[in-house]
């Protein structure tokens, strides 16, 4: 399968800061990338689609200028968490989407990023 | 209806026997579906794909899908410890403001035990 990489795969931060989180398709051109973010035994929530050189496309509920995603290349979307409070202390989770034509529709996860917020 | 569900679980097999994780979904879900393997504390891991009625299989995995009752299911044969694991099946969305997302079941927790 494809390969998707995340940097920073933990992050420490005391409550106010801001914190950037990468996603890196290695091995092939994401046309579309998406953000997840997962609460201790619960399922994966869909926080924002983004797409190339768009604007990205956030669920509902999820504050766009809270959560800055940015998606400026093929192979790389970020997403920055402005002014970061305890609440937001989860596990931020990228996929991305646009391999081989067969597999279109597969997304494939990065590693994830474990964000604890102090 | 939700758009895909699984059977809960928690399911416990013996070491070597076969485990078989079942979903359903509803018609906003396309027919191009997914099992994820989501070990504690990791991101999902793409195990299997499927896109037509029938069978796919990739070494001791089998996903089958059944269009006509809107089905699809995963089999685990000869199963091993470090199978024991969270599975996750997901849906490809049809249409609508959620064209082009998975939507995923809540997850089945999968214990194989020696």
């Amino acid at each position: 399968g494809a390969v998707v990489s995340q940097h920073p795969s933990r992050v420490i931060c005391k409550s106010g800061t801001s914190v950037k989180i990468e996603c890196r398709s290695l091995d092939f051109q994401a046309t579309t990338m998406f953000w997840y973010r997962q609460f201790p035994k619960q399922s994966l929530m869909l926080m924002a689609t983004s797409n190339e050189g768009s604007k990205a496309t956030y669920e509902q509920g999820v504050e766009k200028d809270k959560f800055l995603i940015n998606h400026a290349s093929l192979t790389l979307s970020t997403l920055t968490v402005t002014s970061a409070h305890p609440e937001d202390s989860s596990f931020y989770i990228c996929s991305a989407r646009g391999g081989l034509a067969e597999s279109y529709n597969e997304q494939f996860f990065g590693p994830g990023t474990r964000l604890t917020v102090l | 209806q939700k758009e895909v569900e699984q059977n809960s679980g928690p399911l416990s097999v013996p070491e070597g026997a076969i485990a078989s994780l079942n979903c359903t979904y509803s018609d906003r879900v396309s027919q191009s579906f997914f099992w994820y393997r989501q070990y504690s504390g990791k991101s999902p891991e793409l195990i299997m794909s499927i896109y037509s009625n029938g069978d796919k299989e990739d070494g001791r995995f089998t996903a089958q899908l059944n269009k006509a009752s809107q089905y699809v299911s995963l089999l685990i044969r000869d199963s091993q410890p470090s199978d024991s694991a969270t599975y996750l099946c997901a849906g490809f969305s049809a249409g609508g403001t959620s064209y082009g997302k998975l939507t995923f079941g809540q997850g089945t927790i999968l214990t194989v035990h020696p």
